[in-house]
Formats: structure tokens, C-alpha cells, sequence
């Protein structure tokens, strides 16, 4: 299996852009989950689906933020407008079925640089 | 207030020592704990579980313990080596939510 495919890998735009970030889970996982990391806040949870349906959403940071699963194998994380403080990376991870989510499998991540 | 506490300064090791890790946490009562590695540039990849009625886990020179008592979890690297070298998290779901929630990692470097 090639693990969790996130694209781009990197992401250079300016402020007022959209920004659509993706993720391909792994085939059979029916977890999906966005995070974030800064140097400042760590890894920080933004949305998390079970079985393409959102579950927890706390974490979006504002209406700016939206995420979509429209089927088990494809998420995407939108952000609209970017705003500089949304520089960060994120990442996607998968969970397998029927583990209470007990091993997260993560991408290599989405490097976004808003200018 | 929620919270998870790692070391946020690197912890600098001799090769060869054992590297002890400290994952402290508040105001949860999780079903389990996880402790993930990541490298530069790199997800984090998954390392070990311990569940809430476990005290201890081992898995080749890794072991992981967990007090309930104290909200406290030790990772340990036996032997370690420079390819160790790394920032290690720890994750925990909060009240049985199972989703996980991390620390901000402690970077750990080991010298040759």
C-alpha cells in the first residue's frame, strides 16, 4: 500500500487565495483526520470524519475553513480566503476500521506558506 | 483547562544510554496513550499503544509505561543509537472520545 497521499506537497500563495489541500486514505480505513502543525501550537485536530461523515469539527478555526469527504478514498481540506497565519503544515491521517482509532497512519504532510 | 506537557527542551543523550521521555497530562481520562516518532519533513509514524488498564508496554528496545494515579507516561529508548535521533509525541484521546489528541513533542538527540 502506498500510505496516505496528501498533495500538494507544497503550497506557496498569497493572501486572499484559495487554498485546496488533499488526501487519499488508505484503502479499507474509514477514519479520516486534518491536522495542523505550527512551532507554536503543536499538532492541533481541525476535523475528524467516521465513514465520510464529520464528527468533530471544533477544531476549524473559523468559516474560512471547510472539509469535504465526498467518499471513502478522497478528503479535501479548503481554505478561503488564506490569511498568513494559516502558514503551517498540514497533515491527513487514516485510521483502520473498527480501531477506535488506536494507530493513526499519517501523510508526509502539505507544507503552506500564505504570503 | 485540558492539557498534555512534554519537555520542550531537546534531551541530549550518549550513544548507547537509555533516553527516557516524560508525557504529562491534566483534566483527561483517556482510553488509551500513544507515542509517535517524527522526523524533519516527515509525518509522525506510530510507535506503541498502552491502554488505561495497562501499566507497562515493551516492543524491541521501546517501552512505555503509563500511571493513571499520576497522569504520567515514560518512554524509554534502550541502547540508543544516533538514527534514534528524533521528536517523539505523545497522543491521547480525551474521556474515551478516540481521537487522539498530541503533545508537541520532545526532540531527542543522540550523540555518537
Amino acid at each position: 500500500d502506498a500510505g496516505v497521499i496528501q498533495s500538494p506537497r507544497h503550497e506557496v500563495t498569497e493572501m486572499g487565495q484559495e487554498v485546496t489541500l488533499r488526501c487519499k486514505p488508505i484503502s479499507g480505513h474509514n477514519s479520516l483526520f486534518w491536522y495542523r502543525q505550527t512551532m507554536m501550537r503543536g499538532l492541533e485536530l481541525l476535523i475528524y470524519f467516521n465513514n465520510n461523515v464529520p464528527i468533530d469539527d471544533s477544531g476549524m478555526p473559523e468559516d474560512r475553513f471547510s472539509a469535504k469527504m465526498p467518499n471513502a478514498s478522497f478528503s479535501t481540506l479548503k481554505i478561503q480566503p488564506s490569511e498568513p497565519r494559516d502558514s503551517a503544515v498540514y497533515f491527513c491521517a487514516s485510521s483502520p476500521k473498527g480501531t477506535t482509532n488506536e494507530k493513526l497512519f499519517f501523510g508526509s504532510g502539505t507544507q503552506l506558506s500564505v504570503l | 483547562s485540558q492539557k498534555i506537557e512534554q519537555n520542550s527542551e531537546a534531551l541530549n543523550i550518549q550513544e548507547g544510554k537509555t533516553a527516557t521521555l516524560t508525557c504529562n497530562y491534566t483534566n483527561y481520562s483517556p482510553a488509551y496513550l500513544q507515542w509517535y516518532r517524527q522526523d524533519p519533513g516527515r509525518g509522525p509514524v506510530f510507535l506503541l499503544l498502552i491502554r488505561e488498564n495497562e501499566k507497562e508496554k515493551r516492543k524491541e528496545r521501546l517501552k512505555v509505561t503509563f500511571d493513571t494515579t499520576l497522569k504520567q507516561s515514560l518512554f524509554h529508548i534502550t541502547a540508543s543509537q544516533p538514527a534514534d535521533s528524533a521528536t517523539y509525541l505523545c497522543a491521547l484521546d480525551a474521556a474515551g472520545s478516540y481521537i487522539p489528541t498530541f503533545g508537541r513533542g520532545t526532540s531527542l538527540i543522540v550523540h555518537p
